[in-house]
């Protein structure tokens, strides 16, 4: 009974380098959101995906960042040209459809703390 | 825009002592209220909900209550124990957009034997 699995747990980036952080929803699930949180400060939402299709990208900056969920394999967020302000625990989360989401029952891995040196 | 406000951590308890972990928020409408909790070593789980003004959310012996006239959902539980240590995430939704859940900074509990 997997949960949401996320990976790498920990990754170290040079400043320039890219970074690539998956994530697989709980079994069953179709809908993944991706969520930033910076040190000192609470998570912010940055993406919502669903198979093959970008939903709402309201909150990922504007350049260097982009999301994907294939239809078969994990979500990607993917980070070119990291800089270090680009330092932070990215979550990701899944739930089963609107129903999940309207009632904010999120499922949520545990996080992929990158560091940018 | 919308935000979430928690008392800061962290906060040290002994084991039976009475918890309360503050939370106010700012929002447009009328939005649901969540607490989510992060236990060492695994991801946030939802602890409990309120949809609309005056509900009162529970599970696990925690409660809140959804007030409108003081725009806070404060978290309680009456005797803590060493398993809730763990970070607490206070968030809202708006209806429309329940997937772009605001979160508040967290708060860190450790419970002492």
């Amino acid at each position: 009974n997997a949960g949401v699995m996320q990976n790498p747990r920990h990754l170290v980036r040079r400043r320039g380098q890219e970074a690539r952080l998956r994530c697989s929803p709980m079994k069953g699930h179709s809908h993944v959101y991706w969520y930033r949180q910076l040190p000192e400060e609470g998570l912010k939402f940055m993406v919502y995906l669903q198979k093959e299709n970008i939903i709402d990208e309201s909150g990922m900056p504007k350049e260097r960042f982009s999301a994907e969920f294939p239809k078969e394999g994990p979500s990607i967020l993917r980070i070119q040209q990291v800089v270090r302000g680009d330092s932070a625990a990215y979550f990701c989360a899944s739930s089963s459809g609107l129903a999940g989401a309207n009632t904010g029952e999120l499922f949520f891995g545990e996080g992929s703390r990158l560091t940018v040196l | 825009g919308d935000s979430v406000t928690q008392m800061e951590g962290p906060v040290t308890l002994s084991e039976e002592a009475c918890l309360t972990i503050n939370c106010t928020y700012t929002a447009t409408g009328y939005p649901s209220l969540f607490w989510y909790v992060q236990y060492p070593g695994e991801g946030l789980q939802l602890l409990l909900k309120a949809t609309k003004a005056d509900d009162k959310g529970s599970n696990k012996g925690f409660e809140a209550t959804y007030r409108k006239e003081t725009t806070s959902f404060h978290l309680e539980k009456g005797s803590v124990q060493v398993s809730d240590s763990a970070v607490y995430f206070c968030a809202l939704s708006d209806r429309q957009g329940a997937q772009k859940l605001v979160f508040g900074q967290g708060t860190r509990l450790t419970i002492n034997p």
